[in-house]
């Protein structure tokens, strides 16, 4: 089955606490996209990628990194969490640049 | 101002009822647009892409006017299901830079 997973799907951890959020893709996409949604802002992209060891920032990319050393894997890494970084998080892939996009269930994270 | 908007409703329709629902841009330079639903927070999932000549797929109708820079999208015969949260999405042509909408909550009603 087609599908782009996220791991975890929720989290709870306190300020400072490094973490990753991993992002897998089983259709072979190059394109790849990180988002956090926050009621009212609606969906902001943060980092994304158009290959392996290629990646660039999006509208909200402070406090956060991201590498893409497998074409499948984009993992999202918070190296200090803040409070104002609980989110909902989404991953995406697409096949074709600027083409419709195919998200992960998406992963809740509060910091506390 | 933001670089995509749209009404966040909520649009309280009967079913049956035909809703339509505008999204507008700000760069007009944006080379691809897209419909996409949102159940719940859950994740947004493709509705239809959205072409210059305007395309229709079963009950819903998209249409692009880039001389007034807005998307809309029409849903006739609404059913119970179809409620969700509409998102606009648009690339500005910027390699997979994407910008999305607020989303519009639609509500339909026996």
């Amino acid at each position: 089955e087609a599908q782009v997973t996220q791991n975890p799907r929720y989290l709870i951890t306190v300020t400072g606490k490094k973490l990753t959020v991993t992002c897998s893709q089983n259709m072979n996409h190059e394109y790849m996209s990180w988002y956090r949604q926050d009621p009212g802002l609606g969906l902001r992209q943060i980092y994304y990628s158009m290959n392996v060891e290629v990646t660039d920032k999006g509208d909200v990319p402070e406090g956060y990194k991201v590498s893409r050393k497998e074409k499948r894997n984009f993992p999202l890494i918070l190296e200090s969490p803040s409070p104002n970084q609980t989110s909902l998080y989404f991953c995406a892939s697409s096949s074709v640049t600027g083409g419709p996009q195919y998200f992960g269930p998406g992963t809740r994270l509060t910091v506390t | 101002r933001k670089e995509v908007e749209q009404d966040p409703g909520p649009f309280n329709v009967p079913e049956g009822a035909t809703v339509a629902f505008n999204c507008t841009y700000s760069n007009s330079a944006s080379q691809s647009f897209f419909w996409y639903r949102q159940d719940c927070r859950k994740e947004p999932k493709l509705l239809m892409s959205v072409y210059s000549s305007g395309n229709e797929d079963g009950r819903f109708t998209a249409q692009l006017n880039r001389a007034s820079q807005y998307i809309s999208l029409l849903i006739r015969d609404s059913k119970l299901s179809d409620s969700a949260t509409y998102l606009c999405v648009v690339n500005f042509g910027n390699f997979n830079k994407f910008y999305f909408g607020s989303g519009t909550k639609l509500n339909v009603k026996p």
